[in-house]
């Protein structure tokens, strides 16, 4: 069973294109995450929920919506894409926040904007 | 604003070997550290962590850090390294007064040849 699972693996779209990528997990975690790993690896939050709720927004476009149905899924859309946003999208999830956890990341969605 | 730093973006070493690689972060106040690897084709997994207590934190598959708090690191090392131990690897920390949410360093990709 996997624990985060994010849907789909590999997100190939043109420039201008709305896409969403899902996220699920089966930890029973009230918090979420999502990161994004760009072409040199590095790492960086973009958002964080607890609890459905909006915690941290790290100066993202919002032309990036997360969107939390329930504290099991946190959902990313991206309208307009642009070349800059190909990167690894990561999700991952805690129980609380991670001042007393790990957390626990999915498998990664690669984009790519072409 | 905080930032980790992994020295090395590569290292090439043969089975047997000893790994060491070195993490280093800005931030002087209270921490929690991570590391996490990242094998091919797979996605983050917690290697280790230390929120406080014994500096030197043993993990999973006989790796281990040390925390120096007068030299803001936290390195990791494993005596001998085996075949299977490819993967990248990051280092991230958690600031408790920066919130709820992990900053990554770089990675460092580890090849380890049979």
């Amino acid at each position: 069973d996997t624990a985060v699972s994010q849907t789909p693996k590999y997100l190939v779209t043109q420039m201008g294109n709305d896409k969403s990528i899902k996220c699920e997990q089966n930890l029973g975690h009230d918090t979420m995450y999502w990161y994004k790993q760009d072409s040199k690896k590095f790492l960086k939050i973009m958002f964080s929920y607890n609890n459905k709720e909006l915690i941290i927004n790290e100066t993202v476009p919002n032309r990036f919506s997360p969107k939390s149905p329930d504290k099991a899924h946190l959902n990313l859309h991206i309208n307009s894409l642009e070349l800059g946003d190909s990167a690894v999208y990561f999700c991952a999830s805690s129980k609380g926040d991670i001042l007393n956890t790990e957390a626990f990341f999915g498998q990664g969605t690669r984009l790519t904007v072409v | 604003a905080q930032s980790v730093s992994q020295h090395n973006h590569h290292v090439i070493l043969s089975e047997a070997a000893s790994l060491e690689l070195g993490c280093n972060y800005s931030y002087g106040g209270t921490v929690n550290l991570f590391w996490y690897v990242q094998y091919p084709g797979q996605h983050l997994q917690l290697l280790l962590k230390y929120f406080s207590g014994d500096p030197l934190v043993k993990g999973i598959k006989g790796f281990e850090a040390e925390f120096i708090k007068s030299k803001f690191s936290f390195n990791l090392r494993k005596p001998s390294v085996q075949w299977s131990d490819t993967a990248e690897y990051f280092c991230a920390v958690n600031v408790k007064a920066a919130g709820n949410k992990l900053t990554f360093g770089g990675g460092t990709r580890v090849l380890v040849k049979p």
